[in-house]
Formats: C-alpha cells, sequence, structure tokens
C-alpha cells in the first residue's frame, strides 16, 4: 500500500497570503495525484486531477504541481472559503489512498 | 445538480450486518464508476470499494474483503455496501463518491457506529 504523507499538518495563513501545501507518496504515483477540498460539514470536493489539472469551476487561485513521489498544492491568494481542509490521494495504485490532510487556518 | 446522498447508517452491535446505500441524481448513473470511502478521525480516508458501471468489476480493500460487498442498481440510480461481521473498527462515516479513480462528487456520508 502506497503511504501518502502531508504536511505540514496544520498551515495558518492571512487572507490573501499565498499558502503551500505538500504531499509525499512512499512510492512514486507518476502523475496520478488528485487534491480535495473539504469545508466543516461540507462534502469533499475534487480541486485537481493528473497533479495539475484543475476541476471544473475550480478557481485559478488553486494550482498543483510535482511527480513521481513528491506534490505541491498551492493556493495564491487565500480566500475566506479557502480555509479548510486539504487532502491529497493517489490513484496510481490499487488500494487508491490519502494523505492525513492539512489543515488551513485563519492567521 | 449532481447528489450522492447516503443513507442507512446506525448503531449496529460487533458481528452485525448494516447495508449502506447512496442515491445519485444529475448525472447518468449508469454510465459511472463508483466508490466508496470512509472517514474516522483516527485513521483519516480509507477507501473501501468500487465498482464499475454494469457491476461486472469490484474492488475491495483488504480490510474490508469478505466482508463488505459493494454493489448498484441502475435502475434505481443507487448504490450499496452490505456490511457484514462488524467491529468496533469499523466505525466511521461512509462516503459514496462518483468515480472510482478520483471522484468528481461526493456525499456528505452516512454514520456508521459498531459498538455494544
Amino acid at each position: 500500500e502506497i503511504v501518502m504523507t502531508q504536511s505540514p499538518a496544520t498551515l495558518s495563513v492571512s487572507p490573501g497570503e499565498r499558502a503551500t501545501l505538500s504531499c509525499r507518496a512512499s512510492q512514486s504515483v507518476s502523475s496520478s495525484l488528485a487534491w480535495y477540498q473539504q469545508r466543516p460539514g461540507q462534502a469533499l470536493r475534487l480541486l485537481i486531477s493528473a497533479a495539475s489539472t484543475r476541476a471544473t469551476g475550480i478557481p485559478a487561485r488553486f494550482s498543483g504541481s510535482g511527480s513521481g513521489t513528491e506534490f505541491t498544492l498551492t493556493i495564491s491568494s487565500l480566500q475566506s472559503e479557502d480555509f479548510a481542509v486539504y487532502y491529497c490521494q493517489q490513484y496510481n495504485n490499487w488500494p487508491r489512498t490519502f494523505g492525513q490532510g492539512t489543515k488551513v487556518e485563519i492567521k | 445538480e449532481v447528489q450522492l446522498v447516503e443513507s442507512g447508517g446506525g448503531l449496529v452491535q460487533p458481528g452485525g450486518s448494516l447495508r449502506l446505500s447512496c442515491a445519485a441524481s444529475g448525472f447518468i448513473f449508469s454510465s459511472s464508476w463508483m466508490s466508496w470511502v470512509r472517514h474516522t478521525p483516527g485513521k483519516g480516508l480509507e477507501w473501501l470499494a468500487y465498482i464499475k458501471q454494469d457491476g461486472s468489476e469490484t474492488y475491495y480493500v483488504d480490510s474490508v474483503k469478505g466482508r463488505f460487498t459493494i454493489s448498484r442498481d441502475n435502475a434505481k440510480n443507487s448504490l450499496y455496501l452490505q456490511m457484514n461481521s462488524l467491529r468496533a473498527e469499523d466505525t466511521a462515516v461512509y462516503i459514496c463518491g462518483k468515480g472510482g479513480w478520483y471522484p468528481d462528487y461526493w456525499g456528505q456520508g452516512t454514520l456508521v457506529t459498531v459498538s455494544s
């Protein structure tokens, strides 16, 4: 099973600032990496697939990069609605596995 | 608008069974792979199973293989998860997703508590 490790566990950022979230895979997942957002009380929302392809309707301030074992989600200028938990997930191998999440909180 | 609504959760004793449902709307259900994951505070998100459009292929994570069964009824736009031999560690919020690789829509989940 591929283990996905996200860092940091919590990221404190001021509105308007840039946030950089990391995700590391225990072995290569090529570019088969997705990012999700979960706001309190809401369902998971797909942000990024194939490491860098934004899902339909996702604002351009969200961008993904990386391949192999190292991935990054960048939120260029945090808006109030972006304070949430973010998960990475690999789909290169079965079972699909998620990271433990990074909580982005207001500084 | 795509909607996925889970139901069927509740309190069950260890060794018991439960059948979860996921009612889908707003998309062509019969054309979509579908998945079940669960979420616990301790273990985080765990992908349990996924099923092909016509139900001919299913995949399970080892922790539930032989105990859980994923199925679907395309005529009813519904996905199911039959859970048998439940254990305390199966306590979680169970969530269905549209897709088998990176679901683009998810439900909010239904809580299953396994306790005596």
